[in-house]
């Protein structure tokens, strides 16, 4: 098993400003993913984050916009720049189990941008 | 989209019933896997079933998979006002990809 600490949980931010959402492991893992969850809706994969290497978007999302950082094999942030109204989401950070097939989660981050 | 087909988008029970749920997704697949999800938190996994099988049980769950029909079903018995949540089947084609279900939102009334 794996347990991600996400952070932060919550947080209310003023358009056009930016928001890092840090995600820590407690094992070394390959790959974390982000997703954002819009109110009401399924996860949506944003991008897979290699360390080592720039993090693979997935279509309708960009680095300018998702910026992502993956500085060892236990840490990741996500950037969500110049924020509009349109971004109030929840943020999940994932990884996957290894060698068991299933995915472990962060508490996620709830974003309102007003 | 790869994603996955939830029905109902919302369920009602008294406690004590059992709760159905259905995942109908489009392409082939490596597994299947129902999360839960409490209150826009992070999501727990419950289950996984694999490809080559046809059902699963884990406690109060059972899972069945038609790879022929692309669908899958959850079934939570003799529920209770705990299991109040959000359930998302997710498949798995490759590896780590997964694509999740649009989700079933399940209230227990005590």
């Amino acid at each position: 098993s794996a347990v991600i600490s996400q952070k932060p949980s919550r947080d209310i931010c003023q358009r056009g400003t930016s928001l890092t959402i840090q995600c820590q492991v407690d094992s070394q893992v390959t790959m974390m993913f982000w997703y954002r969850q819009q109110p009401g809706q399924s996860l949506t994969l944003i991008a897979t984050a290699n360390q080592g290497s720039e993090a693979t978007y997935e279509s309708g999302f960009v680095i300018d916009k998702f910026p992502i950082s993956r500085p060892n094999l236990t840490f990741s942030t996500l950037t969500v720049s110049n924020m509009s109204p349109e971004d109030s989401s929840i943020y999940l950070c994932s990884v996957g189990g290894q060698g068991t097939g299933e995915a472990f989660f962060g508490q996620g981050t709830r974003l309102t941008v007003v | 989209s790869q994603q996955g087909e939830e029905d109902p988008q919302a369920l009602s029970i008294q406690e004590g019933e059992n709760a159905t749920m259905n995942c109908s997704y489009k392409t082939s697949i490596n597994n299947l896997q129902w999360y839960r999800q409490n209150s826009g938190r992070g999501l727990v996994h419950l289950i996984l079933i694999r490809s080559n099988e046809r059902e699963k049980h884990s406690g109060r769950l059972r899972v069945t998979l038609d790879t022929s029909k692309k669908s899958s079903s959850l079934l939570i018995t003799a529920s209770r006002a705990a299991d109040t949540a959000s359930y998302f089947c997710a498949t798995v084609i490759t590896g780590n990809q997964f694509y999740f279900g649009t989700g079933t939102s399940l209230t227990v009334i005590p």
